[in-house]
């Protein structure tokens, strides 16, 4: 499978606990992004690299949160001192830099739930 | 960034072209508009891209009127496995713009048998 992939799929942690998610992009794919989604709610945009520059942060992104992109490869997202309004889906997207805006392909999601 | 609004919910019938509006007042000259579908428990599929006109693909088709301040998504004969969340987002990615995409809440569209 070439796709983007994402891991853990699911994560269940205490609140107050560090948490990691990985994602894996489409190989050729030099942008990759971050965005939280809620129930109910649209995929909120967090960060983006292009290749391993982080280029744009949201203020949804608070000092608890940082990503990396080493190498312009895989991407990490870290939540630090997790709380329970951090419970949400994390997905993961990659695209070609371009214009027109590519298509952004997007993993399974990692689901945090911070009891 | 262009805000967007649709319609929260819609309902159609298996077999029927379902029509999702987009409206997208304050469109920038070098936006394009794009529609995203998701599944629950799914990262969204993109459907379509146009800047003006009419763009038609093996999906959909999207209609775009000559202001551009609002677009059409299309989906002919609709199936049950249509059911989903439709995102209608507007912005242009590249050099001299912002580098994301805003997604509204979407349109939940339910077909019925």
């Amino acid at each position: 499978d070439t796709g983007v992939s994402q891991d853990p799929r699911h994560k269940i942690t205490k609140r107050g606990q560090n948490v990691t998610f990985r994602c894996d992009p489409i190989s050729e794919h030099n942008r990759l992004y971050w965005y939280r989604q809620t129930l109910g709610q649209g995929p909120e945009f967090l960060t983006y690299f292009q290749n391993e520059a982080q280029l744009e942060k949201s203020r949804l992104l608070s000092d608890r949160f940082s990503a990396e992109r080493p190498k312009g490869s895989f991407s990490t997202l870290e939540i630090q001192r997790t709380e329970q309004g951090d419970s949400a889906m994390y997905l993961c997207a990659s695209s070609l830099d371009g214009i027109p805006p590519n298509e952004q392909f997007f993993g399974p999601g990692t689901r945090l739930t911070v009891l | 960034l262009a805000k967007t609004t649709q319609p929260i919910s819609m309902d159609s019938y298996e077999g029927q072209e379902v029509n999702i509006t987009c409206s997208h007042n304050n469109i920038a000259t070098n936006d394009y508009i794009t529609w995203y579908q998701q599944f629950p428990s799914q990262g969204p599929r993109f459907i379509i891209q146009g800047y003006k006109t009419k763009v038609t693909n093996e999906v959909a088709s999207l209609f775009i009127p000559a202001d551009r301040k609002s677009s059409t998504l299309s989906l002919p004969r609709v199936s049950l496995s249509d059911t989903a969340v439709y995102y209608c987002l507007v912005g242009a990615m590249g050099m001299n713009r912002d580098d994301k995409i805003i997604f509204g809440k979407g349109t939940r569209l339910h077909i019925l048998p």
